[in-house]
């Protein structure tokens, strides 16, 4: 079974703090990975896709490494503020899947208190 | 340029009924994804459809069909709902193969009651 896993589940910080999120996803065969925020109300915004093992990808205050040996990904937030608070949901695309199956984590509920 | 737009936004049916929902991807893309959410769970996917044909599909029954168009917009169509169909769908574009950042629309909130 093709799991992707995140932690925390829900994660409340203080604005300014800085945090992280973890995605696990089977090693294997590992072809993209994917990152999206979901802000309530609205719909999924792509934040960033990884292909390459130590790939690091930045925009403004958020950033995202890849390890594709190890099977994780981190997500970072520097100086988190209240419009960060959203869920963050990574996915995963393997060769030999469909085409476009994106297997989803559970996501990371973020919420910055101001 | 005009976003991934889905309707109706929400929708309640009983069992055993039919619905479709609507889809219209984001100009100048060719591929449209559907995924499930239930709750408390990360989206699921059920097909992808590329250039008016199926192009890869999820763990989901044959109820669960779609379209695509020469518009590339596209339909989901589920028969016979069950209960736990009750879920927000969601539908997602992309400009062409590869590995590209889908494009989600709001979703639609199908209720069986």
């Amino acid at each position: 079974i093709l799991n992707v896993e995140q932690s925390p589940q829900s994660l409340h910080v203080q604005e300014g703090d800085s945090t992280n999120f973890t995605c696990s996803f089977p090693s294997s065969n590992f072809y993209a990975l994917h990152w999206y925020r979901w802000e309530t109300a609205k719909s999924p915004e792509a934040l960033f896709v990884m292909t390459l093992n130590g790939d690091e990808k930045k925009k403004g205050r958020i950033s995202a490494t890849l390890n594709t040996k190890e099977g994780y990904s981190y997500l970072y937030i520097k100086g988190s503020q209240p419009e960060d608070s959203a869920t963050y949901l990574c996915a995963y695309s393997y060769y030999g899947g469909s085409q476009g199956n994106l297997i989803f984590g559970k996501g990371t509920k973020l919420s910055v208190k101001p | 340029e005009t976003g991934v737009t889905q309707s109706p936004t929400h929708l309640i049916k009983t069992r055993g009924q039919q619905v479709t929902l609507r889809c219209s991807s984001q100009s100048g893309h060719n591929t449209v994804s559907w995924y499930q959410q239930a709750l408390g769970q990360g989206p699921q996917f059920i097909f992808q459809y590329y250039r008016e044909e199926e192009n890869g599909r999820g763990n989901f029954p044959p109820r669960f069909s779609g379209l695509q168009f020469p518009n590339y917009s596209s339909e989901l169509n589920v028969n016979a709902l069950e209960l736990d169909d009750s879920a927000l769908y969601l539908c997602a574009s992309s400009p062409g193969q590869g590995e590209q950042p889908q494009h989600f629309g709001d979703g639609t909130r199908l209720s069986i009651l």
